[in-house]
């Protein structure tokens, strides 16, 4: 099985632009999770797309969204980029999204991509 | 206070030496993971812990529920587990993951 795969992996723009990357998970996967990784915050949850529908949201800025689509390959844009945004944006993909039972959770494995390393000038 | 704290920050050890990462949270978890990322940025999911210990490899990871604290093993060290060793809890109120700051491991020949 193909594992899961971001789109560009590198990505350079000035402060202002927009940018748009993408992610295909790993076929089956259903869920798709995408992180921020900085040096100054380390990794941090951005949101959470299952079957076309926003799940979870981190603690960031509307300048952020995503979308995913019916073959569950999910999109993230970031639009006014500011300098802080430089950063890895990672994705990972599960067969499903968390289910939580008093202490025991049916948590499907995530399966990280490469990564896209964006960076603004 | 990170929610998150793992320690140590950063270890070096040499080849063949028996290495103990720590991961300490005080949230309350469904799930803990432990995720190993090398230079260049790709992470791998090395284990998920709900309870007591799982073992792959020279890898063993262990958590205690009760006192909010799991560690990850390395027996025989070697140069190839050079990395960076993340923790990551899933938050039983929000079901989002929270992750450590990373412990950043160098193993010499």
């Amino acid at each position: 099985k193909a594992g899961v795969t971001q789109t560009p992996r590198y990505l350079i723009k000035t402060r202002g632009q927009q940018v748009t990357l993408s992610c295909s998970p790993i076929s089956g996967h259903r869920s798709v999770s995408w992180y921020q990784q900085t040096p100054g915050q380390g990794l941090q949850f951005l949101f959470e797309y299952f079957s076309e529908t926003q799940r979870n949201k981190g603690n960031f800025p509307g300048r952020f969204s995503g979308r995913q689509f019916s073959n569950s390959r999910s999109e993230m844009n970031v639009s006014t980029l500011e300098l802080g945004d430089s950063a890895l944006y990672l994705c990972a993909s599960s067969l499903t999204f968390v289910v939580t039972s008093g202490r025991t959770s049916s948590y499907n494995e995530q399966f990280f991509g490469p990564g896209t390393r964006l960076t603004v000038l | 206070k990170n929610e998150v704290e793992q320690s140590p920050q950063n270890l070096t050890a040499q080849e063949g030496e028996f290495i103990t990462i720590n991961c300490s949270y005080s949230v309350g978890i469904s799930a803990l993971h432990w995720l190993q990322q090398h230079p260049g940025g790709g992470i791998v999911s090395l284990f998920m812990l709900s309870s007591g210990k799982k073992k792959h490899g020279r890898l063993i990871a262990t958590i205690n529920i009760q006192e909010k604290h799991s560690s990850l093993h390395i027996t025989a060290s070697h140069p190839r587990d050079s990395a960076v060793y993340i923790c990551a809890v899933l938050s039983y109120n929000t079901d989002k993951l929270i992750f450590g700051t990373g412990t950043r491991l160098q193993v010499f020949p």
